[in-house]
């Protein structure tokens, strides 16, 4: 069965900084990745999704990158701030294409 | 606006009340699915549809019922609820299934059984 993880659980940063999150999965044969942002009391925002025959995603301050072959997917944040905050969820979704395989995600919390 | 409704947002009931929690979507979306989301645990699938009337389990279906008769709503149906059904529920739609496009999710069901 896919195995999703997400390190570290929960990051505090200062505003400003760039920062990167990391997910893992076990399986590598994958349709795609995705990245999404969970805000407490909403629902899940797709932020990027990266197609298993692409190496990275961007958009804004947000590039994605994916190396199927070690199992590995980056988030990487440029010039946090406050309003990043948030829930951050990689999902994998495989070749049947039906379902989405969620990590339990990374708590960012980026202070003023 | 383009959204997925679920009702109620918020709900308290007791041990084998029977309850539904409506999905609506407004996008004429093929594809449908219903995730729960516990602490530990993170999102898993319970159901997923890809049209009406095509329906199939995901993770975790045991207790949980749905139906597809229309393509704009996919109920989730608990006949008979337990304590272990408390959790967050979220319902996703898009065109294609997961595997073809990002999936738009509604604003979440907390659901808690006494």
């Amino acid at each position: 069965k896919q195995e999703v993880t997400q390190i570290p659980a929960a990051l505090s940063v200062p505003e400003g900084e760039n920062l990167v999150l990391n997910c893992s999965f076990t399986d590598s044969a994958i349709y795609n990745l995705q990245w999404f942002r969970q805000d407490p009391g909403k629902g899940l925002t797709s932020l990027l999704l990266i197609q298993s025959s692409q190496r990275e995603q961007t958009s804004g301050r947000l590039n994605a990158s994916l190396d199927k072959s070690s199992g590995r997917s980056t988030l990487y944040i440029a010039a946090s701030q406050p309003g990043d905050s948030a829930t951050y969820l990689c999902a994998v979704v495989l070749n049947s294409g039906y379902a989405l395989n969620f990590g339990k995600g990374t708590s960012l919390l980026v202070t003023p | 606006e383009a959204q997925v409704t679920q009702n109620p947002r918020y709900l308290i009931t007791v041990t084998g009340k029977k309850l539904t929690v409506t999905c609506s979507q407004n996008m004429n979306h093929e594809y449908m699915s219903w995730y729960r989301q516990d602490p530990g645990l993170g999102l898993r699938q319970i159901y997923y549809s890809m049209n009406v009337e095509v329906t199939d389990k995901g993770d975790v279906p045991e207790g949980y019922k749905v139906s597809r008769k229309e393509k704009r709503n996919f109920p989730l149906i608990l006949e008979s609820p337990s304590p272990n059904q408390t959790s967050l529920y979220f319902c996703a739609s898009n065109f294609g299934g997961p595997g073809a496009n990002v999936l738009t999710f509604g604003a979440g069901s907390r659901l808690t059984v006494l």
